[in-house]
């Protein structure tokens, strides 16, 4: 079942933070954040594992609550080139499947 | 460089007709993966194979066939039994380590097919 992400869009001026939420109705032992630019393809940012391991971006940071399968993103004092859509995919214990949320389109103005 | 390569980038079709999308990989990587993209709607799962002549349905099979023949081919068939085919297809692969998906996906850059 596809994860619930919210909001469904934000707009920030630079230098802005905001925070993306992504949530499964299913048990999680990863979630995995990618953006993606209009027409191109989507970009890796984060995988977190269950059990606390975490790798990624440097700028963009992330948290995962196991007991409640949820995850949010942070991404502090905003840039322009944050701008695109960003998707949360999850994958279970049960093998290689990953499954993406309807994405978070995040607008950043000057 | 290694990556993931999509051809072709745009394609149309009539309808009624078979079209096959391909995906080769140089990453070395054993799972594959075939999303259909759709405004809105996310990133959807069609297939994924974790090894060679291997592969499982996703979430939206109907309509589409794969093979894997190959470790670093995984192309897809749009047949004219989907019902709305027009959309842009995303392969992806990764590192199958273990049992579980803990490794990020590689994407390619998209094939983006219309139906007339």
């Amino acid at each position: 079942q596809q994860p619930v992400q919210s909001p469904q869009a934000v707009i920030l001026r630079e230098g802005e933070d905001a925070v993306i939420n992504c949530s499964s109705s299913k048990a999680l032992y990863s979630v995995h954040w990618y953006r993606q630019k209009h027409g191109e393809a989507p970009v890796f940012l984060m995988i977190l594992l269950k059990g606390g391991e975490q790798k990624g971006h440097e700028k963009i940071s992330a948290s995962f609550n196991e007991k409640k399968q949820q995850s949010s993103l942070y991404l502090t004092a905003s840039q322009l080139s944050y701008s695109g859509t960003y998707f949360c995919g999850t994958g279970g214990t049960g093998g290689f499947k990953t499954i993406f949320g309807a994405g978070t389109r995040l607008f950043v103005k000057a | 460089d290694g990556g993931i390569t999509q051809s072709p980038k745009y394609l149309f079709r009539k309808e009624g007709q078979n079209v096959t999308l391909s995906c080769e990989q140089n990453l070395n990587h054993d799972a594959m993966y075939w999303y259909r993209q759709d405004p809105g709607q996310g990133l959807r799962l069609i297939y994924y194979s974790q090894i060679v002549n291997d592969f499982q349905k996703g979430d939206i099979a109907e309509g589409y066939s794969v093979s894997r023949e190959k470790k670093e081919s995984f192309p897809l068939t749009v047949t004219s039994a989907q019902k709305n085919p027009t959309a842009f297809y995303l392969c992806a692969s990764r590192e199958a380590r273990g049992r579980v998906n803990t490794g990020e996906l590689f994407f390619g850059e998209g094939s983006r097919l219309t139906v007339l």
